[in-house]
């Protein structure tokens, strides 16, 4: 079965200081990894994927595939990176028709100015 | 572009009754997913639309709640009777199919639904 965890419900940290989210997964195979973020009034939207590499509004999140882990990271928070974030992962695209997505329960990240 | 657009936003029933929710998906997106959240909980994949075929329900909790995407185009959800436990927001997504790569699925705004 697919899980992915979060264990942090709530994230407090100072604008300025660097930020990370935990997440950890467990899937039987070679899974997608996602982080997605809701900012307040606004639709779930997607943050970052694993396989693209990049680094989306300074954004980091790397998959190490021994410890089960994505992390997501920051160097410097700032305060527009309020917001509730989720983990999530989906089988292999190569897999037609298996692109479900499963989450983890969120992280509400508050920055404080 | 027009995004993904759930009707209604919000909607209050009482238990036993009936409750239809709807997802336009973008224009031209092949794949329509089904999710809830309850309180407290995980975002819960419940269906995916492959055009008008259902690819997976494997996420339906119980013979109570019927999806219907007829013609391909818009999606309805339907709860009846509603119970307590079906509270919660429902979200729809869609994404255009490209082999072998993977599909972002664009949200709708969700619809929360409140069963008294």
């Amino acid at each position: 079965a697919q899980r992915v965890t979060q264990p942090e419900k709530l994230l407090s940290v100072f604008k300025g200081a660097p930020v990370e989210l935990k997440c950890n997964y467990s899937y039987s195979g070679s899974p997608e990894l996602f982080w997605y973020v809701q900012y307040s009034r606004q639709r779930l939207q997607l943050l970052l994927r694993h396989i693209s590499r990049e680094s989306i509004k300074g954004f980091t999140a790397d998959l190490n595939k021994g410890e089960t882990s994505f992390h997501l990271k920051k160097p410097f928070a700032q305060e527009e990176d309020s917001a509730m974030y989720y983990c999530a992962l989906s089988g292999h695209p190569i897999n037609f028709g298996n692109e479900k997505l499963t989450f983890g329960t969120g992280t509400r990240l508050t920055i404080i100015p | 572009e027009a995004g993904v657009t759930q009707f209604p936003s919000h909607s209050v029933i009482e238990k036993g009754q009936t409750v239809t929710l709807r997802c336009d998906p973008i224009s031209g997106h092949d794949n329509l997913y089904w999710y809830r959240r309850v309180m407290g909980k995980e975002i819960k994949f419940l269906l995916h639309f492959v055009k008008e075929s259902k690819q997976d329900e494997s996420g339906m909790p119980n013979n109570r709640f019927l999806a219907e995407r007829t013609g391909g185009t818009y999606s309805t959800l339907k709860v009846q009777p509603a119970e307590l436990e079906d509270s919660g927001v429902y979200f729809c997504a869609s994404s255009h199919p490209r082999e072998g790569d993977y599909n972002e699925q664009f949200f709708g705004p969700g619809t929360r639904l409140t069963v008294l």
